[in-house]
Parts: C-alpha cells; structure tokens; sequence
C-alpha cells in the first residue's frame, strides 16, 4: 500500500519563509509532485521532483530524498495571496496513477 | 485559466434525480480523469479515459457512471445518490496516462445531495 503525510494546517507571517513536509512510504517510486488549491478553485501544478535534491522555481522550490521518502515545498517572500492549500502527491511505475496526501491548508497572517 | 472547464460549478440534487456533470479540455490533451474531493480526505481517483477508452475504475459505485465522446470531452452521469456522495467533484486531464506527467485540474463541481 502507500500512505502520504503531510501536516494539516500551517501558519506563516508574510514576508517570512514556511517549509510544507511530506513523508511517504510507496514502492516503485516514480516522482512526488506539489500543487497548489485555493479555496473553491482548481489545483494547480507547482513542481516535480523525481531525483534527489533541490528544484528551484522563483519564490518556490521544492525538495526531495529519495532514501528518505521525504520531499519538501519551500516558499519564500510569503505574500497574502500564498494562502491556500498544499498538496503533496507521489507516482508510481506500473499504474499510472497519483496518490496524493490530505494537503496542508497554509495560512499568512499580516 | 488552466484550459479544463467544468460544469455546472454548483450542484443541488435529491436522491432520486438524474444529473450530469461535465467536463471540457482545450489542451490538445489525451487522458482525462475524474477525482472526488472531500473535506479532510486525500483526492480519491475515479476514473481515468485514455484516448477515449476507459483504463481505470476504482471500485466506484454504480450510481456513477462516466462517459467520454471524445478527447476533449468528458462526463459524469448521476443517478440515485447518497447525502455521503457530497463532495467536490473535479476533473482534469494530462498529454498522456503517464504518472510522470502534470495533470490539469478544472475548477470542480460543488455537488450536495438532499
């Protein structure tokens, strides 16, 4: 089987940094995606990580290890509209498809 | 703007009714899928058209019933549900049925049951 955690909900102070951890445990591991859900809108794609190490794409960058089944989303410069949830969601050889986790609801605060 | 359009975005139904939610992809893509979202649980995969043909049901119930016409075009035909079928229902799609590949998510179709 497969099990996903990531924690439930977070705050940060804008203008600061926050870390969003996932841990998983899954066998033909194929690459761990993040996406990003504001409320009563679509998930949208921030990054992709199948080898270890970090990605890095403007205020974002996303981690992972492999050895570890541990991944990471870093945001930096927070800004108010970064509120929204995280979801973290990992692929697998063989069927295709994403198992994602119960996502991290992130909230800025002045 | 993500390219995959849902409707209705809002959805009241009774048990008994018959309703039908769809989906429209303007991304040239070839797989399309259907997720069911509910408060504090994981997304939980539905189904899953590749180039038109089904590839996955995940032990979905009956009264669920998808359909897709074409590449770019995909439905979901409700019938007789339950108040536990409440959820958010979104769609989305992919340039291949390929676990490496980012998937495009519409915007979800709010659904309350009676």
């Amino acid at each position: 089987g497969q099990n996903i955690d990531q924690p439930t909900e977070m705050t940060a102070t804008e203008g600061a940094i926050v870390q969003i951890n996932c841990t998983y445990q899954t066998s033909g591991f194929n690459g761990l995606f993040w996406y990003q859900q504001h409320a009563g809108e679509a998930p949208t794609f921030l990054s992709y990580n199948v080898l270890d190490g970090l990605e890095e794409k403007g205020r974002f960058s996303s981690f992972l290890s492999r050895s570890k089944g541990y991944s990471y989303l870093l945001l930096k410069e927070l800004q108010m509209k970064d509120s929204a949830s995280y979801l973290c969601a990992v692929s697998n050889f063989g069927n295709e498809k994403l198992t994602f986790g119960t996502g991290t609801r992130l909230t800025i605060i002045p | 703007e993500t390219g995959v359009t849902q409707t209705p975005r809002h959805l009241v139904m009774g048990m008994t009714n018959k309703k039908s939610l769809k989906c429209e992809q303007h991304l040239g893509h070839n797989a399309m899928y259907w997720y069911k979202q509910s408060a504090k649980k994981p997304l939980e995969l539905m189904f899953v058209y590749s180039l038109e043909e089904r590839v996955e049901n995940n032990s979905v119930p009956s009264r669920f019933s998808p359909e897709c016409p074409n590449s770019s075009h995909l439905f979901l035909h409700l019938h007789t549900l339950q108040p536990e079928d409440s959820a958010l229902y979104l769609c989305a799609s992919s340039q291949e049925f390929k676990s490496n590949q980012p998937q495009h998510f519409g915007d979800g179709t709010r659904l309350s049951i009676l």
